[in-house]
């Protein structure tokens, strides 16, 4: 089972739509969870951490459900310049992947 | 901006020889990584180091090493290159801060093996 498991997508969105992207992580005792960014043929970017309680920048909400062990990311309202790669990472200290894990990515497209 | 610099940006290579792909951070940070991506494909961990002088061996094999005499500089070799080794290469650096470590990479570089 992978570690971090995430839907490759593509998601084909007009702009305006709502996107959600979920991620599933296999180790219970993982203690940090961030979504990165990536563009094509770009490095990755931070685009947020996620916190127990959830968290919102703008148009973007992230949530952790850790009983489920689940992340997920929605976008409202989204743009063309949305279109990306999204990598779900998880820190999980004690494991053999210096401690950061990144899921393939679900990629998204937001078209006119 | 992070400050983690990658050279070279592209290198077309013929396949034997050597090449050492460059990386540095002004940032102090302790932690580096080296990961591979192919086109359209997922990250994978290739070494990483904790600090000047430590080096480990990520998840996926590969016949690079690493060396980590400053904390700034973090290179990758690769001594014989091959056709194989064709990929981007993106180092990253990471900020400690408790458990919410977040990494910053470069621009990475694309190395093409003939």
């Amino acid at each position: 089972r992978k570690e971090v498991e995430q839907d490759p997508g593509p998601f084909n969105v007009p702009e305006g739509a709502t996107v959600a992207f979920n991620c599933t992580y296999s180790n219970s005792a993982s203690q940090s969870f961030f979504w990165y960014r990536q563009d094509c043929r770009k490095e990755p970017k931070l685009l947020m951490s996620v916190y127990s309680s959830g968290n919102e920048d703008g148009r973007f909400t992230a949530q952790l459900n850790r009983a489920s062990q689940y992340i997920s990311l929605l976008i409202r309202d989204s743009k063309l310049s949305d279109s990306a790669t999204y990598l779900c990472v998880v820190n999980d200290y004690g494991g053999s992947q210096g401690n950061l894990i990144f899921g393939k990515g679900t990629k998204l497209s937001v078209k006119p | 901006e992070a400050d983690i610099y990658q050279t070279p940006r592209y290198l077309v290579i013929g396949t034997g020889k050597k090449i050492t792909l460059e990386c540095s951070q002004t940032m102090g940070h302790d932690k580096m990584y080296w990961y591979q991506q192919d086109p359209g494909m997922e990250l994978h961990l290739i070494h990483y180091s904790y600090g000047v002088n430590s080096t480990e061996k990520g998840d996926l094999s590969s016949e690079s090493t690493v060396s980590r005499i400053r904390t700034e500089h973090f290179p990758l070799t690769l001594e014989s290159a091959r056709p194989s080794h064709t990929s981007q290469y993106l180092c990253a650096s990471s900020e400690p801060t408790g458990f919410n470590e977040k990494l910053f990479f470069g621009s990475g570089t694309q190395l093409s093996v003939l």
